[in-house]
């Protein structure tokens, strides 16, 4: 199928690490991209590739992938990272971005 | 790079939505990046709906869920794209947004600014 699953919601103590992921079948062949969207504002891609930054984007973000499922990792959340993250795929034909993900919320306690 | 997003808040019914981003700092007609819209409402979420872009010619695609009613176009004589969309119904009322991707990102790395559309009479 064309969906990415993502857990709705976690929680990461400041200063901590955590892991938002990805699951979907279009993951198998394409990359995943990372966005981050805060309360009332556009997204803002964060990772994309197999693991690259934008400029501006601080290296506490990273990107990893495996089989079906991307991930993203926060290492050393700050509470500024509190937001709503997205992935991004490709459908299945390979060609299109047509494939976003439900979203989780991260919380940093 | 900015995109600036401009058009009215408020579709009836029926009706054809329509909004123009329009780009700075950037072309429309570059051949390194293709201009997507994208919405974004509480009972879909973010919803890619469609994309031009420049290789020699003009090219466009949409998405399965709207392909019968959606155009994306490059601006005639402005360095700007369009959306079009055919016989709104209420849910099709979200936020959207205009996005840049550029081929070798594979990731949209430029956002408008968002408009709130709301189908309504």
């Amino acid at each position: 199928s064309s969906e990415l699953t993502q857990d709705p919601a976690v929680s990461v103590a400041l200063g901590q690490t955590v892991r938002i992921t990805c699951q979907g079948d279009t993951l198998r062949s394409s990359y995943a991209s990372w966005y981050q969207q805060k309360p009332g504002q556009a997204p803002v891609l964060v990772i994309y590739g197999r693991n690259s930054r934008p400029s501006g984007i601080p290296d506490r973000f990273s990107g990893s992938d495996s089989g079906n499922t991307a991930s993203l990792t926060i290492t050393g959340a700050q509470a500024e990272d509190e937001a709503d993250y997205f992935c991004n795929s490709r459908d299945m034909s390979g060609n299109l971005p047509a494939v976003f993900g439900t979203g989780t919320k991260v919380t940093v306690l | 790079v900015q995109l600036l997003q401009s058009g009215p808040g408020l579709v009836k019914p029926s009706q054809t939505l329509s909004l123009t981003c329009s780009i700075s700092g950037d072309s429309v007609s570059s051949n390194a990046a293709a201009w997507n819209w994208i919405r974004q409402s509480p009972a879909r979420g973010l919803e890619w709906l469609g994309r031009t872009y420049y290789r020699s010619q003009w090219y466009s695609d949409s998405a399965v869920s709207v392909k019968s009613r959606v155009t994306v176009n490059p601006g005639t004589s402005k360095n700007q794209f369009s959306l079009h969309l055919t016989s709104v119904t209420p849910e099709d009322t979200a936020v959207y947004y205009c996005a840049r991707r550029l081929w070798d990102v594979d990731g949209f790395d430029i956002w408008g600014q968002g408009t709130m559309v709301t189908v309504s009479s």
